[in-house]
């Protein structure tokens, strides 16, 4: 089942925060977030395993909800090298199913 | 540190006809996995390996096949090749097949496939 994200877009200004959420009706085994910039390939941020998981690394970071239903994305003091969009998926047997994607665009 | 190997990078090919994706996993992967993207979409996972065996498959049509050799590289074939396949695609490898909930796939910079 292919998780929901939101919001679709964002567009900041260098420095700003951004929260991206996905979202599943049924409980997830995983969430895997990645980034991926134009004609590129998504690039691992980071894996989510447990409920109410909060992990992070620099200025991303990431939750997962107690009931593993919904994970967030964390984007502080965002710079313009995090522009790109940003996936979610969830993680089964043998393959990830990425939501739609969230397309964030940073101004300078 | 090593990565994803995909040849080729581009690939230009008229319908009907065929082709074929070569991915060269990460050194000690054991899991392979592709993914068809097209523009402005989200990546659709078409089928993975595990130790040379076929452990999922998604969205694949029936004309393309794929399989992992004892190398663990992998490959997709692509037969009777229509317009609609034109699109991005990825191989991604991890390690532990069984378990790959819990382990992140490292995607390599993929295969441009444009179909005339």
């Amino acid at each position: 089942q292919q998780p929901v994200q939101s919001p679709q877009a964002v567009i900041l200004r260098e420095g700003e925060d951004a929260v991206i959420n996905c979202s599943s009706s049924k409980a997830l085994y995983s969430v895997h977030w990645y980034r991926q910039k134009h004609g590129e390939a998504p690039v691992f941020l980071m894996i989510l395993l447990k409920g109410g998981e909060q992990k992070g690394h620099d200025k991303i970071s990431a939750s997962f909800n107690e009931k593993k239903q919904q994970s967030s994305l964390y984007l502080t003091a965002s710079q313009l090298s995090y522009s790109g969009t940003y996936f979610c998926g969830t993680g089964g047997n043998d393959k990830i199913i990425f939501g739609k994607g969230t397309r964030l665009h940073i101004l300078p | 540190a090593a990565g994803v190997i995909q040849s080729p990078r581009h690939l230009i090919k008229e319908k009907r006809e065929t082709a074929t994706l070569k991915c060269y996993p990460i050194p000690r992967h054991d899991t392979v996995y592709w993914y068809q993207q097209g523009p402005g979409q989200d990546p659709q996972f078409l089928i993975s390996f595990y130790e040379k065996m076929q452990s999922d498959k998604g969205s694949i049509p029936d004309r393309f096949s794929a399989q992992q050799f004892s190398d663990y590289h992998s490959e997709l074939n692509m037969s009777s090749l229509e317009l609609g396949d034109s699109a991005l695609y990825f191989c991604a490898s991890s390690l532990g097949g069984l378990a790959v909930s819990y382990n992140e796939q490292f995607f390599g910079p993929g295969t441009r496939l444009t179909v005339l």
